[in-house]
């Protein structure tokens, strides 16, 4: 059974740093791409960011460009995204998520994800 | 590409059957998910490729449309399809998600 447990999330202030982690079983983690997927309260789906099966390759929605970064240790089946200079707007649930599917496209790679995690609250406060 | 949803809400009694409508500001061809979230849960895959079925997912969901307009038809309404539902496309940068629709109970 496919499992994405995430962790790490928690009330950060204005500016400040936070790293959320997943980790996977269930499945070969280091044979599939994986995501970040967001989620405001009340509000929808948002994709953040994604990580090629042995992390060379890397893609970001604009907003969190040169503030998020995502990585992953594939000997630990683990997924991370480090988040700086973090925003009131990037309060979330951030979910983990395994991507069935993705394709080259202008721009980026473009991922379908298939299973997801129950998420982690990230609170940006002051 | 930006996605539409409509409605926005859908208040449907048990048993009964829904159609949704997402649409995309241009053709994605077939690439289009659709996901189903319940209260507190995360979202569940149900359709991708327009129309395919995910692992485990019952016959009353069903999904069709090609180029820009789309549908997800839920027939025989149980209880616990009571949820919000998201399309997703993903054939144009960035991976955009639809607003989304709510399913509640009449």
């Amino acid at each position: 059974e496919v499992q994405l447990m995430e962790s790490g999330g928690g009330l950060v202030q204005p500016g400040g740093s936070l790293r959320v982690s997943c980790a996977a079983s269930g499945f070969t983690f280091s044979d599939f791409w994986m995501s970040w997927v967001r989620q405001a309260p009340g509000k929808g789906l948002e994709w953040v960011a994604n990580i090629m099966q042995d992390g060379s390759e890397k893609y970001y929605v604009d907003s969190v460009k040169g503030r998020f970064t995502i990585s992953r240790d594939n000997a630990k089946n683990s997924l991370y995204l480090q988040m700086n200079s973090l925003r009131v707007g990037d309060t979330a649930v951030y979910y983990c998520a395994r991507d069935r599917l993705t394709r080259r496209v202008v721009g980026g790679v473009i991922s379908n994800p298939d299973y997801w995690g129950q998420g982690t609250l990230v609170t940006v406060s002051s | 590409t930006l996605m539409t949803q409509s409605p926005a809400t859908l208040s449907v009694s048990p048993g009964g059957s829904v159609t949704l409508s997402c649409r995309a500001s241009e053709s994605i061809r077939s690439n289009l998910a659709w996901y189903q979230q319940k209260f507190g849960q995360a979202p569940r895959l149900l359709i991708h490729g327009a129309s395919t079925r995910a692992t485990g997912v019952p016959a009353r969901f069903s999904g069709s449309g090609y180029g820009t307009e789309f549908t997800l038809t839920i027939s025989s309404l149980q209880s616990e399809d009571f949820a919000v539902y998201y399309c997703q496309q993903y054939y144009n940068w960035p991976p955009f998600f639809g607003p989304g629709t709510k399913v509640d109970i009449k």
